[in-house]
């Protein structure tokens, strides 16, 4: 199994709403990544997780939470968002070490926020 | 800090044909690693190639392949007997390994295979 799973694909969201972006590998990868793309934009990195503990916080708000319950599961809470953080939301996840592994890519959640 | 700079906003090439997409990075780093990823229309990233920064000899992988020259800092990507599913956006990205991956993505161009 060499697939990241990324659920929901789609997300439209109220202001005011919360929700939860969710993220699964079984590759026994334990690197995972949060990354933002807008339309016509590179990614733009998030969040790093390894071995399930927060490595980096790229200056995400706080109304963007992250969640590594276990080394497979990576999730993204939302909670009182802006219509600017509409985007494509990548999750991604690697081997950890110096020999530059490769990172595997989900399909991504688009989302609107109204 | 690393910047990776595609100077090529959108290309065009015949089915069938080659076409080379550009890609220069400044660094100060003796260790890091070079990628072309797609993003096709499905917004998927997969990965195209990688090389390594301290191996002289380029990578290929089937009908891709890359020039590396690393005095310059320049990094191209050629696409051989180009085909309608090559149509994407593909980025470069700059990888240094901090035990995770810390990636920095170029701006992208958008590649169009017209039949």
């Amino acid at each position: 199994d060499t697939e990241v799973t990324q659920t929901p694909k789609h997300l439209v969201m109220g202001m005011t709403n919360k929700k939860s972006l969710k993220c699964e590998q079984h590759m026994g990868h334990r690197a995972m990544y949060w990354y933002k793309q807008k339309a016509k934009k590179p990614p733009e990195l998030m969040f790093v997780y390894s071995y399930e503990k927060l490595s980096i916080n790229e200056s995400v708000p706080s109304r963007f939470s992250p969640e590594c319950p276990n080394s497979s599961l990576l999730n993204l809470h939302l909670h009182a968002l802006q219509p600017e953080d509409s985007a494509l939301y990548l999750c991604a996840s690697s081997q950890l070490g110096d020999r530059g592994e490769k990172l595997f890519f989900g399909s991504g959640t688009q989302l609107s926020v109204l | 800090a690393q910047t990776v700079t595609q100077s090529q906003p959108e290309m065009s090439v015949q089915e069938a044909e080659t076409v080379t997409l550009s890609c220069t990075y400044d660094t100060s780093e003796s260790n890091y690693y070079l990628f072309w990823y797609k993003q096709p229309p499905s917004r998927q990233m997969i990965l195209v190639i990688r090389q390594e920064a301290y191996k002289q000899q380029n990578a290929t992988e089937n009908r891709f392949s890359v020039n590396f020259q690393k005095a310059a800092k320049s990094f191209s990507l050629k696409i051989s007997d180009s085909q309608l599913g090559d149509t994407a956006m593909y980025f470069c990205a700059f990888m240094k390994p901090l035990g995770y991956q810390k990636v920095t993505f170029g701006t992208g161009t958008k590649l169009q295979v017209i039949p």
